[in-house]
């Protein structure tokens, strides 16, 4: 099984700054046939289902903020919030599906300093 | 808007079948576009795939749960289930159903991708 792990378990920012969230693959999830990375980001606020923010580890889904972006390649990948606005308090998962069994990271915790 | 509801019971008692129904609501569960889902998340820990169903029946699952699962496909109802036997405390989470996405090459043997949209979840307790 590939394995998901993220950096840090948490981080509080301040509004306006940048947090940066990093999740690492135990395998590369780049299909050498198309050149993608089979990697997705979530956030989850609390008492809500995950949402979809990102999809091929940079493609941005259709109505999220562009202050979310996502990168990175083959192990390493990271999701990036360039102004933390009060509605981005939320937990952050990454999920790989290049390989089943599908696998999520533990999730990385935002909050506001 | 597509959306996906779960429902089903909140308690099952040890040793007994977890059966839950996601009801799909603006959209065809027919499509050839995408797969359907379960994913649990246990109370404060992370997110795990259960398996997921095509249109057609064929299943995937994850092979630490494939011994007690069965997700089965109703396009007539719009609806799809899921069955979960010989339950533990262990199994006690908020479970979701979701749409995955078909990609094109996929993992070895499926083209299951990104889930989107996801259910607003229910919890499920197992305790006697």
């Amino acid at each position: 099984d590939i394995v998901l792990t993220q950096s840090p378990d948490s981080l509080a920012v301040s509004l306006g700054e940048r947090a940066t969230i990093n999740c690492k693959s135990s395998q590369s999830v780049l299909h050498s046939s198309n050149n993608k990375n089979y990697l997705a980001w979530y956030q989850q606020k609390p008492g809500q289902p995950p949402k979809l923010l990102i999809y091929w580890a940079s493609t941005r889904e259709s109505g999220v903020p562009d202050r979310f972006s996502g990168s990175g390649s083959g192990t390493d990948f990271t999701l990036t919030i360039s102004s933390l606005q009060a509605e981005d308090v939320a937990v952050y998962h990454c999920h790989q599906y290049y390989s089943s069994p599908f696998t999520f990271g533990p999730g990385t915790k935002v909050d506001i300093k | 808007q597509l959306q996906l509801q779960e429902s089903g019971p909140g308690l099952v008692k040890p040793s007994e079948t977890l059966s839950l129904t996601c009801t799909v609501s603006g959209g065809s569960i027919s499509s050839s576009d995408y797969y359907w889902g379960w994913m649990r998340q246990p109370p404060g820990k992370g997110l795990e795939w259960i398996g997921s169903i095509y249109y057609s029946g064929t299943t995937y699952y994850n092979p630490s749960l494939k011994s007690r699962v069965s997700i089965s496909i109703d396009t007539s109802k719009n609806q799809f289930s899921l069955k979960l036997n010989s339950v533990t405390a262990a199994d006690t989470a908020v479970y979701y159903c979701a749409r995955p996405i078909v990609v094109v090459p996929g993992a070895l043997g499926n083209r299951i991708g990104w889930f989107d949209p996801w259910g607003q979840g229910t919890l499920v307790t197992v305790s006697s």
